[in-house]
């Protein structure tokens, strides 16, 4: 079957760093998605990931490795604004998106 | 500025009472769908449309019926809310012009309580 695997919640302090994991298991790989969800309201795309390496946009970067079916969100010089739920979403070989439950991320003073 | 929009933002709606839910996009894009997400759970995706061509996913219950009558607009209509419907539903659109690439933008979503 096909499974996305992330970690429910997770704490960090302002300013500090925080790497969130992801593992997927899917029928083919057509390319990973980072999501960023306030409570209450609906995600908001961060990045994409097709080959293996790292991608930096800004505060936020994202990882790939396709021999391991893992990547990781990393944010940078966090922000209270930051506290949201981010899901890993992976697209398989009929171009459909298999979603995570979503990290829960909590930003403390 | 190009963009999804849901309305209404809230419904509320008795058990048993059919309710439509509607989508509108400005960004031309091809692909449309519908998502459905509970409390700390992933969307779900109940159906999605490329251009006309309506594809429903196998596990969506037959309770749940979309129409796309245009390239802009799409509607999702619950015949028959039950109390496990209630959740939020949530439209997104992609280009569907490079699958490999076809990210999706999502409209603000539409909370959907049963009473």
């Amino acid at each position: 079957g096909q499974n996305i695997d992330q970690p429910t919640e997770m704490t960090a302090t302002e300013g500090a760093i925080v790497q969130i994991n992801c593992t997927y298991q899917t029928s083919g790989f057509n390319g990973l998605f980072w999501y960023q969800q306030h409570a209450g309201e609906a995600p908001t795309f961060l990045s994409y990931n097709v080959l293996d390496g790292l991608e930096e946009k800004g505060r936020f970067s994202s990882f790939l490795s396709r021999s391991k079916g893992y990547s990781y969100l990393l944010l940078k010089e966090l922000q209270m604004k930051d506290s949201a739920s981010y899901l890993c979403a992976a697209m398989d070989s009929n171009y459909q998106l298999i979603w995570g439950a979503g990290t829960k991320l909590i930003i403390k003073p | 500025d190009a963009m999804v929009i849901q309305n209404p933002r809230y419904q509320v709606t008795q058990f048993g009472k059919p309710v439509t839910l509607s989508c509108s996009q400005t960004l031309n894009h091809n692909v449309m769908y519908w998502y459905q997400q509970k409390s700390s759970q992933a969307p779900k995706l109940l159906f999605h449309y490329y251009d006309k061509d309506f594809n429903n996913e196998a596990d969506t219950p037959d309770n749940f019926q979309s129409r796309r009558p245009n390239t802009s607009f799409c509607f999702l209509d619950i015949r028959s809310p039950g109390l496990g419907d209630a959740a939020m539903y949530l439209c997104a659109t992609s280009p569907g012009v490079d699958s490999r690439t076809d990210t999706q933008y999502f409209g603000p979503g539409t909370r959907l309580t049963v009473l």
